[in-house]
This record gives structure tokens, sequence and C-alpha cells, in this order.
């Protein structure tokens, strides 16, 4: 099946630093692939997504690459917020079944 | 749009007894997925409803089953329940199935504890 490595954390950055988590997958096919976020207490919701090689998902400043090559999705932030402190979630899926990885928590100090 | 509900938002129950958790999917999403997230194991798919059939299950034993009715809203039930079954059941629906790209939208979770 499929299978999602994830860097672990906790991650400790300052404001405005530079974001970068690490995530590999093996999948069957050419899945879609995902990264969502989980504010403390709440649900996950959809950061950005790309369905197919080549493809930068990006939103709220937040991009990754689909790389079929080195099938890797890995998250970039040029200056993270205190607000972006939340655990992130890789997750390629396909016909409505997400495989997560482990979650890799952000925290961000002022 | 309302998004995703869920109903408990909290649970407490004791071992050997069995919950019902229920999920309102958003207006016109006719496929509901269901996941279990825990501390040890982190987040793993239970199962996707979609026209009130059983499309896909993951690897869960038995004791965890669901239903999804005529109006999409969607049941899990979890019988004799074990401490290990404590965790976060979050309910996800998307609007088509079958596809590689399809966004799923969270609910808020119920928050199940086995005593």
């Amino acid at each position: 099946g499929d299978s999602v490595t994830q860097m672990e954390g906790p991650v400790t950055l300052s404001e405005e630093a530079f974001l970068t988590i690490n995530c590999t997958y093996t999948a069957t096919g050419y899945p879609s692939l995902f990264w969502y976020v989980q504010y403390p207490g709440e649900g996950l919701q959809l950061l950005l997504k790309a369905t197919k090689a080549d493809d930068k998902g990006s939103n709220k400043g937040f991009e990754a690459t689909y790389r079929k090559e080195t099938t890797s999705f890995h998250l970039e932030k040029g200056s993270v917020q205190v607000s972006d402190s939340a655990v992130y979630f890789c997750a390629p899926g396909g016909g409505n079944k997400l495989t997560f990885g482990t979650g890799t928590q952000l925290k961000v100090e002022l | 749009k309302a998004g995703v509900t869920q109903t408990p938002r909290y649970l407490i129950k004791t071992r050997g007894q069995q919950v019902t958790l229920s999920c309102s999917p958003i207006s016109g999403h006719r496929s509901v997925s269901w996941y279990q997230q825990t501390p040890g194991q982190g987040l793993q798919f239970l199962f996707e409803y979609f026209s009130e059939t059983q499309r896909n299950k993951g690897n869960f034993p038995g004791r965890f089953s669901g239903r999804q009715f005529s109006n999409s809203r969607s049941e899990m039930n979890v019988s004799t329940l074990e401490l290990g079954d404590s965790a976060l059941y979050l309910c996800a629906s998307s609007a088509i199935t079958g596809a590689t790209s399809n966004e799923q939208f969270f609910g808020p979770g119920t928050r199940l504890t086995v005593l």
C-alpha cells in the first residue's frame, strides 16, 4: 500500500525564518499529493495540492512541487509567522482514500 | 455553504460498550470518508462510503462499521469498545469519487474516550 515519510518534529523556528518540511512517498501509480494542516483543537484543513508531475501547489505563501523522479513533495515557505504554528501532514491520495504521514509539528516563536 | 459537521464532539464510554458517531457532509457531497487519529498510530483511513455503498476499507477489525443514508449523512459504529479505541474520529466529505484529485473537506472530529 501507499506510505509516507515525513521529517520528524517538532520544528521550532523564529518568525520570518525559511521553512522546509520534507515528505517522500511510495504509492501505486501516480496519486494526487496533498498537504493538510491541523491547528490546535481543530480538524484538518487542505493547505495545497498537486495532481501531476511538476505541478506546484501554493497557498498562503506555502509551496510544494510534485517531484515524480524523487517521489517527493516537500513543503516550503519563505517567511513563517507565529500563526503558522500547527501540525502539517503530507498525504498522497486517490479515490477519496488518503494515506497520511505522521505529521510535523511546527512552532514559530517571536 | 455549511461545512462538515460531526456529532457529538466529545464522548466518554466504558470498555465493552458500543458507540455511534454521526457525520453530515457538505451539501451536495456524496462521498464520506472516516479516519481515526491517535498519538501512536497517527491518522488512519477507516472506510469510505458513496451512494450508500462502502467503496473502500482500511485495515481495522470488524468492530468498526459504518453506513451511509440516502441524504449522504453517514454514521460509524464501534462495538465492544477497547481502551485503544480512544481517539479523534474525523469525517471528510468530497464532491466526487474515483478521480485522483479529490479534495476532502474535514469536520472538527469526535473525541472518543474509552475508560
